[in-house]
């Protein structure tokens, strides 16, 4: 059974960095094809994906907040940690992890979702 | 840039079918996979792939592809369906995107 979990604060201030963790369980990633990522959903907005890290470290990150994110996985603790800096109001939102289990697959599907974690940013 | 459009509200009677859409330049290479996002809760899939349902899926949800349109369509919507549906695909650069999301109201 794969599970994802977000954690992380749930209010941060203006110009503060962002860390948000992923604990999974249920596969591995160091499986050839498997990918974690988080994808991002403003109140009432539609879904925003962020990133994608693979098995092999390879990273993709989305093209308008490259700048700032950083994704890392910890293999050894399940674990996938996302960073984003210089947080502002506008970066509100329910924060997912998803599983993604084919790099190869011809539809960029994300199989499986954390329940979200709702962070605000306000001073 | 990748961008996928979807219709912003679809309703639909009871019992009828409805076609949801999705396009995109990415879709002539790529198939959309369908989430469905009830209120307070995380996304599923519904559809991936060609047409391809994860186990637990009602077989009246179904996928579709032409040119830059992919569809989803429910076949005998019940009242459960309502809900939001997005669709989402890849690019060539192993990168996601999703479309803005459809409002699917039964009737």
């Amino acid at each position: 059974q794969i599970t994802l979990k977000e954690s992380g604060p749930i209010l941060v201030k203006p110009t503060q960095t962002l860390t948000l963790t992923c604990s999974f369980s249920g596969f591995s990633l160091r499986t050839r094809g498997v990918g974690v990522g988080w994808i991002r959903q403003p109140p009432g907005k539609a879904l925003e994906w962020l990133a994608l890290i693979y098995w092999d470290d390879d990273k993709r990150y989305s093209p308008s907040l490259r700048s700032r994110l950083t994704i890392t996985k910890d293999i050894s603790k399940n674990q996938v940690v996302l960073t984003m800096t210089n947080m502002d109001p506008v970066d509100t939102a329910t924060y997912y992890c998803v599983y993604r289990s084919n790099y190869y697959d011809s539809s960029g599907t994300l199989d499986y979702w954390g329940q979200g974690i709702l962070v605000t940013v306000s001073s | 840039s990748s961008e996928l459009t979807q219709d912003p509200a679809v309703s639909v009677a009871l019992g009828q079918t409805v076609r949801i859409t999705c396009q995109g330049d990415n879709l002539r290479s790529y198939y959309a996979s369908w989430y469905q996002q009830k209120p307070g809760q995380a996304p599923v899939v519904v559809i991936y792939g060609k047409n391809n349902r994860p186990s637990g899926i009602p077989d009246r949800f179904s996928g579709s592809s032409s040119g830059s349109t992919a569809s989803l369509t429910i076949t005998g919507a019940q009242a459960e369906d309502e809900a939001d549906y997005y669709c989402n695909s890849r690019d060539t650069s192993g990168n996601v995107v999703f479309g803005g999301g459809t409002k699917l109201t039964v009737l």
